[in-house]
């Protein structure tokens, strides 16, 4: 299937501080983004979706202000945590549909953010 | 979008077969019923989907009710590396723009 890689994979950082996760689609291109949040032992939640080109849409309740999508070009969506909190720590994970194969989606790794 | 209903979990021998239900009796005409797993500290992988009839590759099998308001996941001979959250997701039809809506899914041990 087609490939989707997150950077990093695991981040720490100083409360207050901002923290960039990368999303790329390494072997197809992306029009479309999708950024999650998990909290531990729970399910997914969506907080956004990216389009290249436009500005992101963001789902009920997450601050935009907040969680900034840039999806610069056809291959790389980034969220950027900023002003974060110990409340912000959670896993990160972003999925990108590949036409290619019928639009299926394709999430990455995952990037667990701890902030201290 | 159209609901699923999934057991919290199921227990599996290893080298047995693995049957994994989902129910979706809102599903409308329109709707995929898409697969993927989570292992632990992992993102989501995609396994498997359907709309009408069923599905085979060489992770799964997807065996789909007449009506289309349940489904079937089929592991055929589980491993110890297919422990993980299996997600049942129905997503409508029309570009690369509709996400996945995650529930809970069914936890998935598998018992050396």
């Amino acid at each position: 299937g087609a490939v989707v890689s997150q950077h990093p994979s695991r981040v720490i950082c100083k409360s207050g501080t901002s923290v960039k996760i990368e999303c790329r689609s390494l072997d197809f291109q992306a029009t479309t983004m999708f950024w999650y949040r998990q909290f531990p032992k729970q399910s997914l939640m969506l907080m956004a979706t990216s389009n290249e080109g436009s500005k992101a849409t963001y789902e009920q309740g997450v601050e935009k202000d907040k969680f900034l999508i840039n999806h610069a070009s056809l291959t790389l969506s980034t969220l950027t945590v900023t002003s974060a909190h110990p409340e912000d720590s959670s896993f990160y994970i972003c999925s990108a549909p590949d036409r290619g194969s019928g639009n299926t989606i394709y999430f990455g790794e995952g990037s667990w953010l701890t902030v201290v | 979008d159209a609901k699923t209903t999934q057991p919290n979990s199921m227990e599996s021998n290893e080298e047995e077969p693995v049957h994994l239900p989902c129910n979706h009796s809102t599903i409308s005409g329109t709707d995929y019923i898409h697969w993927y797993r989570q292992l632990p500290s992992q993102g989501p992988e995609y396994v498997i989907h359907g709309l009408t009839s069923n599905v085979n590759n060489r992770m799964a099998s997807l065996a789909i009710a007449e009506d289309r308001k349940s489904s079937t996941l089929i592991l055929h001979r589980a491993t110890l590396r297919d422990a993980a959250v299996y997600y049942c997701i129905l997503r409508p039809s029309g570009g690369s723009a509709r996400q996945l809506t995650f529930g809970s899914g069914t936890q998935l041990t598998v018992l050396p």
